[in-house]
């Protein structure tokens, strides 16, 4: 049993480049979320998914974009990187909003 | 709008001592309560929730928490803490309906010291 999977775990772009985040889980979970972990910041929530179809906007969205197409995958695209989001990404999945989420191993980002 | 707030960014404590880890939070409607704890590169794991009834909560590795609604506070805490409890803890609150946003505290950097 996998979990939540995230790849890759580390990655260097160059300002204006894209690239996209891949995160799967293999758990049937419905809720899926991604997050920036800044020091000092805690995690921040940039997008959501409530189900594969339906995604929406957390705190800190800009920059980003998301799609849900299957329940399994949720990958989170940059379609132009910027020094700003240089950061650590989580990715996590839950079952229902009243059980925990469930945390990848993060992609360590740096934007040059 | 909910939020969550860690006051310690940092606490040093001896082994075999207690631990308290401050957590207050504030929303106009009630919340579903967790506290995860974070190794260093890797992600969160889950120590505890409170969803409802007792305010009393115990969780993995000897934690325990308090829900304590008139004060908004969901402190975290270990009789006695080892070297292995070295880590970072986060508070965090979901709503029971609507949005599905979670909120994280900011955290705080738990080290025990020898």
């Amino acid at each position: 049993n996998a979990g939540v999977t995230q790849t890759p775990k580390f990655q260097v772009l160059k300002t204006g480049q894209s690239m996209t985040l891949q995160c799967a889980q293999d758990m049937n979970h419905e809720y899926m979320s991604w997050y920036r972990q800044d020091p000092g910041m805690g995690l921040r929530l940039i997008h959501y998914s409530v189900g594969a179809g339906i995604t929406d906007q957390g705190e800190v969205p800009n920059g980003y974009n998301v799609s849900r197409s299957t329940t399994e995958d949720f990958p989170l695209r940059l379609l132009s990187a910027a020094p700003s989001q240089t950061s650590v990404y989580f990715c996590a999945s839950s079952y229902a909003r009243n059980q925990p989420q469930h945390f990848g191993d993060g992609t360590r980002l740096s934007i040059l | 709008a909910q939020s969550v707030t860690q006051l310690d960014s940092q606490v040093p404590v001896f082994e075999e001592a207690p631990v308290e880890l401050r957590c207050n939070y504030s929303s106009s409607v009630s919340v579903y309560l967790f506290w995860y704890v974070q190794y260093p590169n890797q992600g969160l794991q889950l120590l505890l929730k409170y969803l409802s009834g007792s305010t009393l909560v115990k969780g993995i590795n000897g934690f325990e928490a308090e829900f304590n609604k008139s004060q908004t506070s969901f402190h975290l805490r270990k009789p006695s803490v080892h070297i292995s409890d070295t880590a970072e803890y986060f508070c965090a609150v979901s709503p029971p309906s609507g949005t599905y946003k979670y909120i994280f505290g900011t955290g705080t950097r738990l080290k025990v010291l020898a």
